[in-house]
């Protein structure tokens, strides 16, 4: 298997762009989840997913993230307006319910 | 509050030799796995090791194995034999599990240093 294929792996971007990051999970795995790690926060759980419902989105910062799962393949989470304080390694994971595995992670940088 | 503690933020250890990262956490769930994860410094996420609590016998994986203390609430990970590859950040971490669903809980993180 391939494993938790995350895209674009780092950007740049200017404050105020709006920032799209894409995840494709394990096949066959049910559990989605966004993290997000800072130097400051440590990896923090921002939503997740099961069977393409959004579970749980008490992490998403503020109203400027939104995430979608349209499929049992692919989501995404996206930053509009994205600002500097955003900047981290977000990642994508997917479980089948015993354990998660995560992709390599986006590194975002917002200037 | 579901916690978990990492009490040393950084380690290290000369190649060949042993090491032991600490880790303890909190929760009243009786059923939750418990996982110890490698970050290099490539920042990717690996899985070193998986813990059912439900399990008395601690995993091992190859150079690496636990110490599970249920009543304690420790999950301590060994490494044996380190090698200069270990160097990373080590998170230890617990799933809740809760009506079928699950959230990964972590601690903040040990940095090893493994020395030639």
């Amino acid at each position: 298997d391939a494993g938790v294929i995350q895209s674009p792996r780092h950007e740049v971007t200017e404050m105020g762009q709006e920032v799209t990051l894409r995840c494709k999970p394990i096949s066959g795995h049910d559990y989605l989840f966004w993290y997000r790690q800072t130097m400051m926060r440590g990896l923090e759980l921002l939503i997740y997913f099961n069977n393409n419902v959004p579970i749980d989105d008490s992490g998403m910062p503020e109203d400027r993230f939104s995430a979608k799962m349209p499929n049992a393949s692919f989501s995404t989470l996206k930053i509009q307006p994205s600002e500097p304080r955003d900047s981290a390694v977000y990642f994508c994971a997917s479980s089948d319910g015993n354990t998660i595995y995560f992709g390599e992670g986006s590194w975002l940088t917002v200037v | 509050a579901q916690t978990v503690t990492q009490s040393q933020p950084e380690m290290s250890v000369q190649e060949a030799e042993t090491v032991t990262l600490s880790c303890t956490y909190d929760t009243s769930e009786s059923n939750y796995y418990l996982f110890w994860y490698k970050q290099p410094p490539s920042r990717q996420m690996i899985l070193v090791i998986r813990q059912e609590a439900y399990k008395q016998q601690n995993a091992t994986e190859n150079r690496f194995s636990v110490n599970f203390q249920k009543a304690a609430k420790s999950f301590s990970l060994k490494i044996s034999d380190s090698q200069l590859g270990d160097t990373a950040m080590y998170f230890c971490a617990f799933t809740v599990m809760q009506g079928g669903s699950e959230k990964l809980v972590f601690g903040k993180g040990t940095k090893l240093t493994v020395n030639p």
